[in-house]
């Protein structure tokens, strides 16, 4: 399978703890983002990286959530101190730009955290 | 990035014709139009881009008039299993998406 990979599917973990999602892009793909989805809701914008750099980070997003992409492949989400808030659907996408014609991201499967 | 409004459900039956509108007003001169369908538990997945006139791939045809105002995706003779979401994006090529709600399409037997 070579689409968007994301790493664990699923996570529960304790309120207070901090967790961390791999994501895995198409590799061609020099641009990444993450996204937030809850329920009922549209995908939210949290960050997005062109190769290593990070590009923009959303102003919603607070500090206790960090994004890396260190070598311009793979990235990993980190959420500190984790609240219940934080319990939603961690979505990664990829992208190559500039591109020819569409430019269309590709979106993995998701990490779907719950914080108990 | 320009806002969107896009009708938040709609109902179809199988092998009927769907139409679903979002409008755009404020859509900048280098915004593209950009669909993305979701299913349950599922990432979006992109189904139809375009700028002006109409677009038309396997999947879609996308409609967009001369002032660029709104834009209305076509779904041909649908199947159950084109119930999910459809977000309706504007924005440049060189950046971030943005989704907002989306319309939730249900199609019936």
């Amino acid at each position: 399978d070579t689409g968007v990979s994301q790493d664990p599917r699923h996570k529960i973990t304790k309120r207070g703890q901090n967790v961390t999602f791999r994501c895995d892009p198409i590799s061609e793909h020099n641009r990444l983002y993450w996204y937030r989805q809850t329920l009922g809701q549209g995908p939210e914008f949290l960050t997005y990286f062109q190769n290593e750099a990070q590009l923009e980070k959303s102003r919603l997003l607070s500090d206790r959530f960090s994004a890396e992409r260190p070598k311009g492949s793979f990235s990993t989400l980190e959420i500190q101190r984790t609240e219940q808030g934080d319990s939603a659907m961690y979505l990664c996408a990829s992208s190559s730009w500039p591109s020819r014609g569409v430019t269309e991201a590709f979106f993995g499967q998701g990490t779907r955290l719950t914080v108990v | 990035l320009a806002k969107t409004t896009q009708p938040i459900s709609m109902d179809s039956y199988e092998g009927q014709e769907v139409n679903i509108t979002c409008s755009h007003n404020n859509i900048a001169t280098n915004d593209y139009i950009t669909w993305y369908q979701q299913f349950p538990s599922q990432g979006p997945r992109f189904i139809i881009q375009g700028y002006k006139t109409k677009v038309t791939n396997e999947v879609a045809s996308l409609f967009i008039p001369a002032d660029r105002k709104s834009s209305t995706l076509s779904l041909p003779r649908v199947s159950l299993s084109d119930t999910a979401v459809y977000y309706c994006l504007v924005g440049s090529n060189t950046g971030k998406l943005i989704f907002g709600q989306g319309t939730t399409l249900q199609v019936k037997p």
